[in-house]
């Protein structure tokens, strides 16, 4: 069974600072990783993916990823009280995603 | 350009009954994925269809059965239904032979409550 872990918060941040969400996974033949942000009542939304080793950057979010240390990160710079919500990271191997039971954030104003 | 649209979105059935949940891929996708979200906890998969045909299945028993259609629409059914069965019903597609880069893109879901 390929595990994916995440801490489950919640991770309470004050608006305008750095969050920091962390993801390991337990299959080192893991292809890609991606984050999801998940508003309650909602389905999963895409933030961005990434499957080379190193940072990826999109706006205020950046993925990192160590593959020797099996670990996958989110960063959201200037997080703002509309980006609390639940962060799921999954992680594909061939077609198949494996989910991890996500982070909850909360942004304070 | 239509995105993953799935239907009903919320229902509520009886245990002992069966469900229908319905799925229609964002275009130019042919794969279809189900994914189930209880309360608190990330999708887990049931089981993805390609050209018509069960590709591979998560550790979901028999109650849980699907089907695609040429159009590559898909439908979950669930037999028998259990108390535990009460969750978010995600339907995700993605394009084949994409060697593993590319991400799915989930509906909104159809929530079962199952009393």
């Amino acid at each position: 069974q390929k595990e994916v872990e995440q801490n489950s918060g919640p991770l309470s941040v004050p608006e305008g600072a750095i969050a920091s969400l962390n993801c390991t996974y337990s299959d080192r033949g893991s292809q890609s990783f991606f984050w999801y942000r998940q508003y309650s009542g909602k389905s999963p939304e895409l933030i961005m993916f990434i499957y080379s080793n190193g940072d990826k950057e999109d706006g205020r979010f950046t993925a990192q990823l160590n593959k020797a240390s099996q670990y996958v990160s989110l960063l959201i710079r200037d997080s703002q009280p509309s980006d609390s919500a639940t962060y799921l990271c999954a992680v594909r191997y061939f077609n198949k995603f494996y989910f991890g039971s996500g982070t909850k954030l909360n942004v304070k104003p | 350009d239509a995105g993953v649209t799935q239907s009903p979105t919320h229902l509520i059935k009886t245990r002992g009954q069966q469900v229908t949940l319905r799925c229609s891929p964002k275009s130019g996708h042919d794969t279809v994925s189900w994914y189930q979200q209880a309360l608190g906890q990330g999708p887990q998969f049931i089981f993805q269809y390609y050209e018509e045909e069960e590709r591979q299945r998560g550790n979901f028993p028999d109650r849980f059965s699907g089907h695609q259609f040429p159009n590559y629409s898909s439908e979950l059914n669930v037999n028998a239904l259990l108390l535990g069965d009460s969750a978010l019903y995600l339907c995700a597609s993605s394009p084949n032979g994409d060697r593993g880069l590319s991400t799915i893109y989930f509906g909104e879901g159809s929530w079962l409550t199952v009393v």
